[in-house]
């Protein structure tokens, strides 16, 4: 049973479009929630979030975490095709109870191609 | 800058060898983590470390085993690698216990279990 589900899995856009990723997710003792972009390499770390309704923002990048309703998404504006990749929402939560150690519980991905 | 790094990109190996994946950082991480990755499927964990000699099974142990004896060094081994074991392994390292920071990664290991 996933505990982070994103969506779409898959999306096809044209530059200049906005897309907007989502993230649900149901963790215990939720930390924080990341998004990384995952050319066909490792994982860069784009934003970290951990309170509600504070935008993090990085040029035409912006993401909003909404701890009610457990989800988070993940905005770009006037995409370029430099965008292309499959982006991954994880979510922090502790090992096990009350423990310190913390793990990432990753989504699926969505995958976004974005055409010239 | 942050460096994580995975001694092979590719790896092409036969049935029922004992395969070995490196994974070092230079920034005095205590967790460690490794993952594999295949399409649809997202990452899943297979093993993490939080210290020196300590480590903890994630959701996929079976069929592999780590070993961290210096605190820059996780190696994840596959005792006996199998087709079904053919992936992209990404390491990842992340600030200690209790600290809420991101995690980061490796180029990955593309292996292939022929």
């Amino acid at each position: 049973e996933d505990k982070v589900v994103q969506s779409p899995l898959s999306l096809v856009v044209h530059e200049g479009d906005t897309v907007t990723l989502n993230c649900s997710y149901e963790v215990t003792n939720f930390r924080s929630l990341l998004w990384y972009k995952q050319e066909k390499k490792a994982p860069t770390f784009l934003f970290m979030l951990t309170s509600s309704g504070i935008e993090k923002k990085s040029g035409r990048l912006s993401s909003i975490l909404d701890k009610k309703e457990l989800f988070s998404i993940l905005n770009i504006t006037a995409t370029q095709t430099g965008d292309s990749a499959v982006y991954l929402c994880a979510v922090r939560s502790p090992w096990i109870g009350g423990s310190t150690l913390g793990r990432l519980y990753f989504g699926r991905g969505t995958q976004l191609t974005v055409w010239p | 800058d942050v460096k994580v790094t995975q001694s092979s990109r590719y790896l092409v190996k036969r049935t029922g060898e004992k395969v070995f994946l490196e994974c070092v950082q230079d920034m005095d991480h205590e967790n460690m983590f490794w993952y594999r990755q295949d399409p649809g499927l997202g990452l899943r964990l297979i093993y993490f470390s939080y210290d020196v000699k300590m480590k903890e099974k994630g959701d996929i142990p079976e069929g592999y085993s780590v070993s961290r004896e210096k605190k820059e060094r996780f190696s994840l081994i596959l005792e006996s690698a199998s087709t079904n074991q053919t992936s992209m392994y990404l390491c990842a390292s992340s600030l200690g216990p209790g600290m809420n920071t991101e995690a980061f990664f490796g180029q990955g290991t593309r292996l292939t279990v022929v």
